[in-house]
């Protein structure tokens, strides 16, 4: 079994609709992540959390909200898509005993908004 | 704002050839780095990281960190066509946030 997960894997959605992408994972990490990719944009942090009271906002966050249900859940809102926010996303973790800050990466989810 | 670069390439190299990609950064107080490969459409997985100025060797893939010119590099020796992917790099920042870089394309011909 994959060690980070998300689900949906895919998404089709409208303008204007809420949307929630969920992650979760096995490892035992304390420290998860949100990211979207662009084409020629990279890999931008939207969100980021390093226990289940900690959450930060990263370089991207406008649009974006999320909530750290436990420490192995993550999860991703936009409360209103817009078509700008058709990406692919990925959840990563990190952490651990013997942490050497490497973020291990889900399978992501290709959200696109008509 | 803290910046990592990357030519994007694409950069081309016949099979069994080195391939060498390149990076730089802006914050001259990251110490954590590491590089990713990205198939198209699929997560990134870690090929290594580096903490100290040098080389560091996995197989295949020698990572070198110069961090009085901001500068690590990738080198792929013996590169395969499997090889062929968008290769990440990441410097971890002060806030304990991996910055990345575009990516660099790459791609074996055989």
């Amino acid at each position: 079994d994959a060690d980070v997960t998300q689900t949906p894997r895919n998404r089709i959605t409208k303008t204007g609709k809420r949307i929630m992408l969920e992650c979760s994972q096995t490892k035992g990490h304390d420290r998860m992540y949100w990211y979207r990719q662009d084409p020629g944009l990279g890999l931008r942090l939207i969100y980021y959390s390093f226990d289940v009271k900690d959450i930060n906002k990263g370089e991207i966050s406008d649009g974006y909200s999320v909530s750290r249900q436990a420490q192995a859940k993550f999860s991703l809102s936009l409360e209103s898509a817009i078509p700008n926010q058709t990406a692919l996303y990925f959840c990563a973790t990190e952490g651990g005993a013997y942490s050497t800050d490497t973020q291990y990466f889900g399978p992501g989810t290709r959200l696109t908004v008509l | 704002q803290k910046e990592v670069e990357q030519n994007s390439g694409p950069l081309s190299v016949p099979e069994g050839a080195i391939a060498s990609l390149n990076c730089t950064y802006s914050d001259r107080g990251s110490q954590s780095f590491f590089w990713y490969r990205q198939y198209s459409g699929k997560s990134p997985e870690l090929i290594m990281f580096i903490y100290s100025n040098g080389d560091k060797e996995d197989g295949r893939f020698t990572a070198q960190l110069n961090k009085a010119s901001q500068y690590v590099s990738l080198l792929i020796r013996d590169s395969q066509p499997s090889d062929s992917a968008t290769y990440l790099c990441a410097v971890m920042g002060s806030q304990g946030n991996l910055i990345f870089g575009k990516g660099t394309k790459l791609s074996v011909k055989p």
